[in-house]
């Protein structure tokens, strides 16, 4: 499974855009980029995907670089429930894929 | 709310014992995968099951078995439990299989002791 690395953790105000950086160098063609998030005592939560072009909904925006080894989610503007625990996950899409999750970025959010 | 319900949410057994545990997918979702999340680590892939086959399988010992039932519902069980079983187990059903995203329960806590 090629791999993402992410800082550990992240420190942002409330109100303000949030990026988070994820980098992917080994990312090959059929791979879509995933991020979910996980808040303390809950399971992951969807937030966005992306194969190439950035990306918009409700929750945030996928910026995907042009050579796609690197990619950042956008928050437009933290809350204090945006606080969680954010994967970025590259997922295969073809047969038997999977979320290969690893240590994700923590995102604190000051008042 | 995602829809997708887990039971129990919190169990603790002994070593060597066994447990199953419960998953009732989101309405509609034909796809239903199993993580295990130990403290502080990412979840990782237990198996995923789709239309009552087991469909892909991440690198866990046979003692850790599923079930996906007709109506969509699944379950993990675990035979001869060791100290390490000790996690959070999380159950995402999908709509599509290999693509779209996961809906993930809020997990069963189980302890070994």
């Amino acid at each position: 499974d090629a791999k993402t690395t992410q800082p550990n953790s992240m420190e942002s105000n409330e109100e303000e855009p949030v990026h988070l950086p994820c980098n992917h160098s080994t990312i090959s063609g059929t791979d879509y980029i995933h991020w979910y998030r996980q808040l303390p005592s809950q399971g992951p939560e969807y937030v966005i995907h992306g194969l190439t072009s950035n990306v918009n909904n409700r929750m945030a925006s996928l910026a995907i670089a042009e050579d796609r080894k690197s990619s950042t989610l956008i928050l437009h503007r933290a809350t204090l429930r945006d606080a969680a625990v954010y994967y970025c996950i590259l997922r295969y899409s073809g047969a038997n894929s999977k979320l290969t999750f690893g240590k994700g970025i923590t995102l604190s959010v000051r008042p | 709310e995602t829809g997708v319900t887990q039971s129990p949410t919190h169990l603790i057994k002994t070593r060597g014992q066994q447990v199953t545990l419960r998953c009732s997918s989101q309405s509609g979702h034909n796809t239903v995968s199993w993580y295990q999340q130990a403290l502080g680590q990412g979840p990782q892939f237990i198996f995923q099951y789709y239309r009552e086959e087991e469909n892909g399988r991440g690198n866990f010992p046979p003692r850790f078995s599923g079930l996906q039932f007709p109506n969509y519902s699944s379950e993990l069980n675990v035979n001869a439990l060791e100290l390490d079983d000790s996690a959070l187990y999380l159950c995402a059903s999908s709509l599509r299989l290999n693509t779209g995203e996961l809906f993930f329960g809020e997990g069963s806590r189980l302890t070994v002791l």
